[in-house]
């Protein structure tokens, strides 16, 4: 059961968009409209921000957007803001393992 | 309100055996599948594996099928996760979290418990 693929680091500017990409294959996130992501600051547990490709939760700030292209999901985050500045991870539903979920490897968002 | 309450910060020595706990409130214990995720340090979020507590199903990834146990007591709403013979790379934060049937996203998460095993 392969992570997802994410990259390690993502930087912007205070009021810039940045976007994250999640990569995996037409087992996981390419086969279903079952991608969520989360974000974790350090010592915390991490906060569910989008599920099912492009949903927010009730409280999420609609700065936060996601969207699905293949086996490619990607997170934007715009106007970002210095409390942006977190570890994000995508996750997927998936057929290929006895397990049926998969987190992608994180990415470290850096506001400069 | 749905919380999950983990139980505190252990330390223990190679070889010795441990349980974990997480105590589910607010909500239907029994129809919602309950989960553990592990976090080494620095490192990745790691699915570990799942239970409903109703039926007992359980499945685990197989990178940790065989190294741990999950289990649950539904009589009082609380979710295990054990290990017969800790390692040292057993060290790390260990979420109980609960998913989303079928689509699989947290919305629930514990507050976390750290394990370390050091000798």
């Amino acid at each position: 059961q392969s992570a997802l693929t994410q990259p390690a680091s993502v930087s912007g500017s205070p009021g810039q968009s940045i976007t994250i990409s999640c990569t995996g294959t037409s087992s996981d996130v390419g086969g279903y409209n079952y991608v969520s992501w989360y974000q974790q600051h350090p010592g915390k547990a991490p906060k569910l921000m989008i599920y099912d490709v492009s949903n927010r939760p009730s409280g999420v700030s609609s700065r936060f957007s996601g969207s699905k292209s293949g086996n490619t999901a990607s997170l934007t985050i715009s106007g970002l803001q210095a409390e942006d500045e977190a570890d994000y991870y995508c996750s997927s539903y998936t057929s290929s393992s006895t397990l049926p979920y998969v987190f992608g490897t994180g990415t470290k968002v850096t506001v400069l | 309100e749905v919380q999950l309450v983990q139980s505190g910060a252990e330390v223990k020595k190679p070889g010795e055996s441990l349980r974990i706990s997480c105590k589910g409130s607010g909500y239907s214990f029994n129809n919602y599948w309950i989960g553990w995720v592990r976090q080494m340090p620095g490192k990745g979020l790691e699915w570990m594996g799942i239970m409903y507590p109703g039926d007992s199903d359980t499945r685990y990834s197989p990178s940790f099928q065989g190294q741990v146990t999950i289990s649950a007591d539904k009589s009082i709403s609380t979710a295990y996760l054990q290990w017969s013979s800790l390692k040292a790379s057993d060290t790390a934060m260990y979420y109980c979290a609960r998913p989303v049937a079928v689509a699989g996203n947290i919305d629930y998460w514990g507050q976390g418990t750290l394990v370390t095993v050091s000798s």
